[in-house]
């Protein structure tokens, strides 16, 4: 049975870059059929998509975060990883990796708080 | 981007009731819908996708509807367990979007 575990930095000050990888453990993260994903979710507040990926390297950005993003993926090590640069307050989140079918998330990784402050 | 709206943003509700939830979206996205629940520090799980399709593992209590812009998820029976906050989210496109989430209290 597939699992995810997010890795990367708890504590952040402004106008770095955020990195984080998702570890896939149980199987293989290259079938044709599988999506992988990050979300987050600000403290207190609602669920935001920030991008998926496919093992092919075909990639799928919010807008809204486009020109911060970049998504990726190592299938040699079953892992993805975010990148987000110029991070603010506003990217304080417990950020979540997830898959597989491309249009829902029916795997979850228990999530990384992400706090962003000087 | 698709906007999707839930109501009642919150409810309480006792045990064994009939609880409903009501997602909203801003355009016509067939049945690309799905439901979540998020319990409290944990990740939310997937409950219902392309509407109605119940995820494995999950009660049968748990009931997806609708299609087009409005979509329902019912809980016949609420148990213990059920209190928690829920979630839709579009698949019709990118951005996938999410609503705003439904909490369910103890009354």
């Amino acid at each position: 049975q597939l699992q995810l575990q997010e890795s990367g930095p708890g504590l952040m000050k402004p106008s770095e870059t955020l990195s984080l990888t998702c570890t896939v453990s149980g199987g293989s993260m290259s079938r044709s059929s599988y999506y992988w994903g990050w979300i987050r979710q600000p403290p207190g507040k609602g669920l935001e998509w920030i991008g998926s990926i496919h093992y092919s390297g075909d990639t799928y950005y919010n807008p809204s975060l486009k020109s911060r993003l970049t998504v990726s993926v190592v299938t040699s090590k079953n892992q993805f990883s975010l990148s987000l640069t110029s991070v603010t307050a506003a990217d304080t989140a417990v950020y979540y990796c997830a898959g597989v079918p491309f249009r829902y998330f029916n795997l979850w990784g228990p999530g990384i708080l992400v706090t962003v402050s000087s | 981007d698709i906007q999707m709206t839930q109501s009642p943003s919150s409810l309480s509700a006792s045990i064994g009731d009939r609880v409903t939830i009501t997602c909203r979206a801003s355009q016509n996205i067939d049945s690309y819908l799905n439901w979540y629940q998020q319990k409290p520090g944990k990740a939310p799980e997937l409950l219902i996708y392309v509407a109605s399709s119940l995820q494995s593992g999950v009660p049968l209590r748990f009931r997806g509807g609708g299609s087009g812009p409005d979509f329902t998820l019912t809980i016949t029976s609420l148990q213990p367990e059920d209190f928690a906050t829920y979630y839709c989210q579009q698949s019709y496109s990118t951005p996938w979007t999410f609503g705003q989430g439904t909490k369910v209290a103890i009354k």
